[in-house]
């Protein structure tokens, strides 16, 4: 079966500063895999996605991510953070029939000002 | 950004109650998911919808849990006897077609006394 682990709960940075949020997977093709944000009281917003080509994927708002097939790993990064980009990130992969996204438990991030 | 409108966005029910919880997808779009997120966990899959008919459900989709799409708009997850552990953030999403960009609503937070 599918799963997804982000291995920090919370993480804080400082306005600024870089980012990098942690997700690894666990699945037996070539994964569909998806980044989402979801700010307080608010839907799940696509960041961006990785379905083949480019490991180096870039999404909305600056972030871009990183598939490692050698290490199951889609680590997502930021080179300045805002005070904005507090909110809750979610890693996803998305099932073989298309389906069905299995979400990771989620990264907050907080910003210092 | 065309969205996905989601309602109520609060319920309150009591336990053993019947709740429907309505999707208004985005009005090309075919094929259609409930995801939940109870508080501080992570969001999970309860069902995909395509063609007037269930295409993947998660053991969370017990007989309890149904979905339809009565007049070509609305789509819409019942539970028939609201339990407790019900309680959760209720995520309806869509897209235009497998693969697609997956459009998140807002979400209905349910909350069962």
């Amino acid at each position: 079966a599918q799963s997804v682990t982000q291995p920090d709960i919370h993480i804080t940075v400082s306005e600024g500063a870089s980012l990098e949020l942690r997700c690894n997977y666990s699945y037996g093709a070539t994964p569909y895999l998806f980044w989402y944000v979801q700010s307080p009281g608010q839907g799940l917003q696509l960041l961006l996605k990785y379905f083949s080509g480019d490991t180096l994927v870039q999404g909305i708002k600056g972030f871009e991510a990183e598939f490692k097939r050698s290490q199951s790993s889609f680590n997502l990064r930021k080179p300045s953070v805002h005070w904005s980009d507090a909110a809750e990130y979610f890693c996803a992969v998305l099932n073989n029939a298309g389906n069905m996204l299995t979400f990771g438990g989620g990264t907050r991030l907080m910003v210092k000002p | 950004e065309p969205e996905v409108t989601q309602t109520p966005s609060h319920q309150v029910t009591q336990m053993g109650q019947e709740v429907i919880l309505r999707c208004v997808p985005i009005s090309n779009h075919l094929y259609f998911y409930w995801y939940r997120q109870i508080l501080g966990q992570k969001v999970e899959f309860l069902v995909s919808f395509y063609n007037n008919e269930i295409s993947e459900k998660s053991e969370i989709f017990d007989d309890q849990f149904s979905v339809e799409r009565p007049d070509g708009s609305n789509f819409t997850l019942k539970i028939r006897s609201t339990k407790l552990e019900d309680s959760a953030m209720y995520f309806c999403a869509t897209q235009t077609g497998m693969n697609e960009k997956l459009f998140f609503g807002s979400g209905t937070q349910l909350s069962v006394l």
